[in-house]
């Protein structure tokens, strides 16, 4: 199946640095989607991006479907962008009835 | 705007006993998809269903078994319970199946095995 993976594992930021986080995918995938799970352990959708860019304040993602792989940018970081990062890839051939994970990337934020 | 809704948030059981968790779609979707997050890791597909049949299945154990009703919504059963299944359950839905679009997930239900 396929195999998502996710760098780096962790990441210590002081207040206000940049950052990016990587997910590479070994197969052909229909959907890309990052998450963000808070302390709470809730999970909440950052972006849904299978290609291309897209911006959503200090956050923006850029998927190279061809190139199977994903980035996704922290901008100005806060401490309340700490907690764990997750990317979630639908294969292709798999009807798209089975979303993989990865193993996340885990930030916190120094005040 | 509506989202994912799972019942109950936390639950408690002992080893050997019988879980039953619920998960409602947002409205017109049609696909549900099951997870178990352990402690550290990350979430790790069960089961899914479109249009209330069986679509694809992941590491579910034997133990567990699932279902989608005609309205839409998903049950998820977990007999002979083990300390192991204590977990963070969360359930996903999206709408046209295949993949296409965007899955929001529910807050999750804390299952504790004592």
């Amino acid at each position: 199946g396929i195999q998502v993976e996710q760098s780096p594992p962790d990441l210590i930021l002081q207040e206000g640095a940049n950052s990016t986080l990587r997910c590479n995918f070994s197969d052909s995938v229909n959907n890309l989607q990052w998450f963000h799970q808070n302390p709470w352990g809730q999970l909440i959708n950052l972006f849904y991006i299978p290609s291309g860019t897209k911006q959503n304040g200090r956050l923006s993602a850029t998927t190279v479907a061809t190139e199977r792989y994903s980035l996704l940018y922290i901008s100005s970081s806060q401490t309340t962008d700490s907690g764990v990062y997750f990317c979630a890839a639908t294969p292709l051939n798999t009807g798209g009835f089975k979303t993989i994970f990865g193993a996340g990337t885990r930030l916190f934020v120094k005040a | 705007a509506a989202g994912v809704i799972q019942s109950p948030r936390h639950l408690i059981k002992e080893k050997r006993e019988t879980a039953t968790l619920k998960c409602y779609p947002i409205p017109r979707h049609d696909t549900v998809y099951w997870y178990q997050q352990g402690p550290g890791q990350d979430p790790q597909f069960l089961i899914s269903f479109y249009e209330k049949m069986q679509s694809d299945k992941g590491s579910i154990p034997d133990r567990f078994s699932a279902q989608q009703f005609s309205d839409y919504h998903s049950e998820l059963n977990m007999s002979s319970l083990e300390l192991g299944d204590s977990a963070l359950y969360f359930c996903a839905s999206r709408s046209e199946g295949g993949g296409n679009t965007e899955a929001f997930f529910g807050q999750g239900t804390r299952l504790t095995v004592v």
